[in-house]
């Protein structure tokens, strides 16, 4: 069974700064990965995703990269906004037979003090 | 073009009634899924429809819940004899035809039952 976990579980930076976020998957069979943001009270935004056969995708001020031998994917924000805050979620597509969910970390919280 | 569509934003209702929940995805998806975000919980995966094919349902938790999709576009999420345990957000996405594609979500039913 894929397990995804995202640490930390919040994150306060000052604006401006760059930051990493961390999100891991037990099962490196993955076809995918996807970033998503959310605003409080709302649904999700797709940010990045990234193929299995990529190392690194780019939007604007996001990185995001992938490892799959070590289960590991980063989304790297330069130049942190205060718009930036909202919580950061990864998700990877069940890899299991016959089932076609996508598998979600719990998500960082990021809060960018202006 | 138009996103990803939910309706209604915000659902309260009494314990025991019926509730329907309704998605309307981005035109020419073919795969729709709904998901359901509890307080402090991650995602939860509810049910899947691809195209014409017999949908996944392993995610719904249990009878009382249960899902349409018609004419391969609207679905419907209904709630028979709602419990206090059934209020969270709703979130339904859609990608173009396969649960590995880029998904997009709505943005989210919020269900309270008192």
């Amino acid at each position: 069974k894929q397990e995804v976990t995202q640490i930390p579980a919040a994150l306060s930076v000052p604006e401006g700064e760059n930051l990493v976020l961390n999100c891991s998957f037990t099962d490196s069979a993955i076809y995918n990965l996807q970033w998503f943001r959310q605003d409080p009270g709302k649904g999700l935004t797709s940010l990045l995703l990234i193929q299995s056969s990529q190392r690194e995708q780019t939007s604007g001020r996001l990185n995001a990269s992938l490892d799959k031998s070590s289960g590991r994917s980063t989304l790297y924000i330069a130049a942190s906004q205060p718009g930036d805050s909202a919580t950061y979620l990864c998700a990877v597509p069940y890899s299991g037979a016959g089932s076609y969910q996508l598998t979600f970390g719990k998500g960082t919280k990021l809060s960018v003090i202006p | 073009g138009a996103g990803v569509s939910q309706s209604p934003s915000n659902k309260v209702t009494e314990k025991g009634k019926d509730v329907e929940l309704r998605c309307d995805p981005i035109s020419g998806h073919t795969a729709l899924y709904w998901y359901r975000q509890s307080l402090g919980q991650g995602l939860e995966f509810l049910i899947y429809f691809q195209g014409n094919s017999a949908p996944d349902k392993s995610g719904l938790p249990s009878d009382r819940f249960s899902a349409e999709r018609t004419g391969g576009s609207v679905s419907t999420l209904t709630i028979q004899r709602t419990q206090q345990e059934d209020s969270a957000v709703y979130l339904c996405a859609s990608s173009l035809v396969r649960h590995v594609d880029e998904q997009y979500f709505g943005p989210g039913t919020r269900l309270t039952v008192t």
